[in-house]
């Protein structure tokens, strides 16, 4: 298995320019969840989908962002336009069932926004 | 909703020496408690989890304990190695409820040879 896939592993923009993180969960996984990651505060669920279907987005810090999963084998998170406090890493990571809370990390994505 | 602190930040220990993380959870309903780890350029990895309907749970060298009376729950590593350097992470959840993973701060473990 290859486990969760996440491109680009590394992206350095400009503020004000759109960003699309994107993500290919582990097959079979019914649930995916967007993550971003900073020194300040840490993991922090941005949303979270069931069956391709968003069930919460509360984390999600600003209209700026917005995620989609048109189908069970990807997903992607967008930030338009970019600003420098949105540079964090960002992490996806699937579970086989909305009933079981074991969640399987991608590698993640750096992102800097200059 | 939940809120889960984590000590220590930063952990200092000899190789061969045991290493205790602890955290401290505030949702009584929360009854899934995992911890992660990270090693530097990647992704959390699951390393052990507990349900609140036992009290502790051994794998090898790596053990976690809960509380549930006093809401808190501790991860235990034995005999450490330098491979076990990394970024721990504590994290609650409820399975009946949002069943959201909620993260502590994490606790950056370094074993010195």
């Amino acid at each position: 298995d290859a486990g969760v896939i996440q491109s680009p592993r590394h992206e350095v923009t400009e503020m004000g320019q759109e960003v699309t993180l994107r993500c290919k969960p582990i097959s079979g996984h019914n649930s995916l969840f967007w993550y971003r990651q900073t020194m300040m505060r840490g993991l922090e669920l941005l949303i979270y989908f069931n069956n391709n279907v968003p069930i919460d987005d509360s984390g999600m810090p600003e209209d700026r962002f917005s995620a989609k999963m048109p189908n069970a084998s990807f997903s992607t998170l967008k930030i338009q336009p970019s600003e420098p406090r949105d540079s964090a890493v960002y992490f996806c990571a699937s579970s086989p069932d909305r009933g079981l809370e074991t969640q399987y990390f991608g590698p993640g994505t750096r992102l800097l926004v200059l | 909703g939940e809120n889960v602190e984590q000590h220590p930040s930063t952990l200092s220990v000899q190789e061969g020496d045991s290493a205790v993380i602890k955290c401290t959870y505030s949702d009584s309903a929360s009854n899934y408690f995992p911890w992660y780890k990270q090693e530097l350029g990647k992704g959390p990895q699951l390393i052990i989890d507990i349900r609140s309907n036992v009290g502790e749970k051994k794998d090898q060298r790596i053990a976690v304990t809960l509380n549930k009376t006093a809401k808190h729950f501790s991860l235990h590593i034995t005999e450490t190695q330098p491979e076990d350097s990394a970024v721990y992470f504590c994290a609650a959840s409820n399975s009946q409820g949002a069943q959201k993973l909620v993260f502590g701060q994490g606790t950056r473990l370094t074993i010195n040879p």
